[in-house]
């Protein structure tokens, strides 16, 4: 079964710190996608970023960065010079095949990351 | 361009009251999910479906049934609430596109309390 792991339950940092989040996945499809999603204090969950299985390029997007690792079977996220509207749970999802073109998503328990100023 | 809403936001129901949650999307996703997050447990899905006239059962279906009678509807519906279905559930779609798995779009919630 598929299975996501973030070690991290709360992460407590002080702003301009940069703070990584670990996500470590198991999946026995061959392709798959990862994902993160930012949940706020206000409870809305919003996408940040997806990563196919073929495609280990890290990526930058501001201050947030994703290193993708297949060898270890991890895709972590990293927030650069971390502000208090950083303060949020953020979750790792990975994909898991239903057969045919069907899919869900498996979420791991998600990390609280606390911005203090 | 609403996204996906939900209905209600908040609710509380007393043991063995029954009710609907409706989920309503207009991007016309042929997907459409429904969530339960608990402290500490992230999201569970509790069942989904891929198209007009079909669903399947998630993780966390017992006590729970669906429906998907139009594509942009996806009701969620709780025949006797139990304390344990205290939760709040959140409803997503997404987009088929060839083999490709995009992003899932998430409702704002509904908080769900059964005394």
């Amino acid at each position: 079964a598929q299975k996501v792991t973030q070690a991290q339950t709360e992460i407590s940092v002080v702003e301009k710190e940069d703070v990584t989040l670990d996500c470590v996945y198991e999946t026995r499809d061959t392709t798959y996608y990862l994902f993160w999603y930012k949940q706020p204090p206000s409870g809305e969950l919003v996408f940040l970023i997806r990563r196919n299985s073929f495609d280990e390029q890290n990526e930058i997007s501001g201050r947030y960065s994703w290193n993708f690792q297949k060898s270890t079977s991890s895709f972590n996220f990293t927030i650069t010079a971390s502000q208090v509207v950083d303060s949020a749970v953020y979750f790792c999802a990975l994909s898991e095949a239903l057969g045919g073109s069907n899919y869900k998503l498996t979420f791991g328990k998600g990390t609280l990351l606390t911005v203090n100023p | 361009n609403a996204g996906v809403t939900q209905t209600p936001k908040f609710r509380v129901l007393k043991t063995g009251q029954s009710m609907t949650l409706l989920c309503a999307q207009d991007m016309n996703h042929e997907y459409m999910y429904w969530y339960r997050q608990d402290p500490g447990m992230g999201l569970r899905l509790i069942h989904y479906s891929v198209g007009e006239g079909t669903t399947a059962k998630g993780e966390v279906p017992d006590g729970y049934n669906v429906s998907r009678l139009k594509k942009q509807n996806f009701l969620l519906g709780l025949e006797s609430a139990a304390p344990s279905q205290t939760s709040v559930y959140f409803c997503a779609s997404s987009h088929l596109e060839g083999q490709t798995i995009n992003e899932q779009f998430f409702g704002p919630g509904t908080r769900l309390t059964v005394l």
